[in-house]
């Protein structure tokens, strides 16, 4: 079976605190693609990053940062230094590749207070 | 990336009526898609819209309830048939570019009264 498990489902910091938000997959695909979105109150949803499965390098951009490890189907991403603005509901995804679907998680609604 | 307008960003309609909602990409693409996403939830995925052919559902959901059209390879409009109050979510389109990145649509808030 295919699922994301997103096991927080709330967190509250205080701004400049890092925090990391938690993604587990389950997949039995030996090529797949991982995806992190936010979703401020708006509404919309913002692609973050895409990961490939055969690229283990861990990633940086900014203040966010993604640790992949294939050998614990994890894929969490970081917040350094955390901002008000980044108060949103963060979703982890799985691609499928055979019916071009994402899988979604069921989000992480992070909350930073000043 | 992709450039993609949905219409209406929002409304509030009554029980037992229907609502279309557009999605505008900003390129040809082959496959878009259709979700909800109910008050607190994740995203539900409705169905897939291709071109020149029938949309595809998922698991409990019907073409009756939610007809989607698909004329061009920019445009689909989703609608919401015969609304009940369950109905009340958001709606987001999406598309997927050559690189598997998924791009969506702003979404379309809807509250039925």
């Amino acid at each position: 079976a295919q699922k994301v498990t997103q096991a927080q489902t709330e967190i509250s910091v205080v701004e400049k605190e890092d925090v990391t938000l938690d993604c587990v997959y389950e997949t039995r695909d030996t090529t797949y693609y991982l995806f992190w979105y936010k979703q401020p109150p708006s509404g919309e949803l913002v692609f973050l990053i895409r990961r490939n499965s055969f690229d283990e390098q861990n990633e940086i951009s900014g203040r966010y940062s993604w640790n992949f490890q294939k050998s614990t189907s994890s894929f969490n991403f970081t917040i350094t230094a955390s901002q008000v603005v980044d108060s949103a509901v963060y979703f982890c995804a799985l691609f499928q590749r055979d019916t071009d679907k994402l899988i979604f998680g069921t989000g992480t609604r992070l909350q930073v207070f000043p | 990336s992709a450039v993609i307008s949905q219409k209406p960003s929002r409304d509030i309609c009554q029980r037992g009526t229907s609502l279309t909602i557009q999605c505008q990409v900003d390129s040809q693409v082959t496959m878009m898609f259709w979700y909800r996403q109910q008050p607190g939830q994740s995203l539900t995925l409705i169905a897939t819209a291709n071109q020149g052919s029938e949309a595809t559902y998922e698991s409990g959901f019907v073409i009756d309830k939610f007809p989607i059209s698909r004329p061009n390879l920019t445009f689909s409009t989703l609608t919401v048939s015969n609304m009940s109050p369950e109905d009340s979510s958001i709606y987001l389109c999406s598309v997927v570019r050559d690189n598997y990145e998924q791009y969506f649509g702003p979404g379309t808030r809807l509250t039925v009264t």
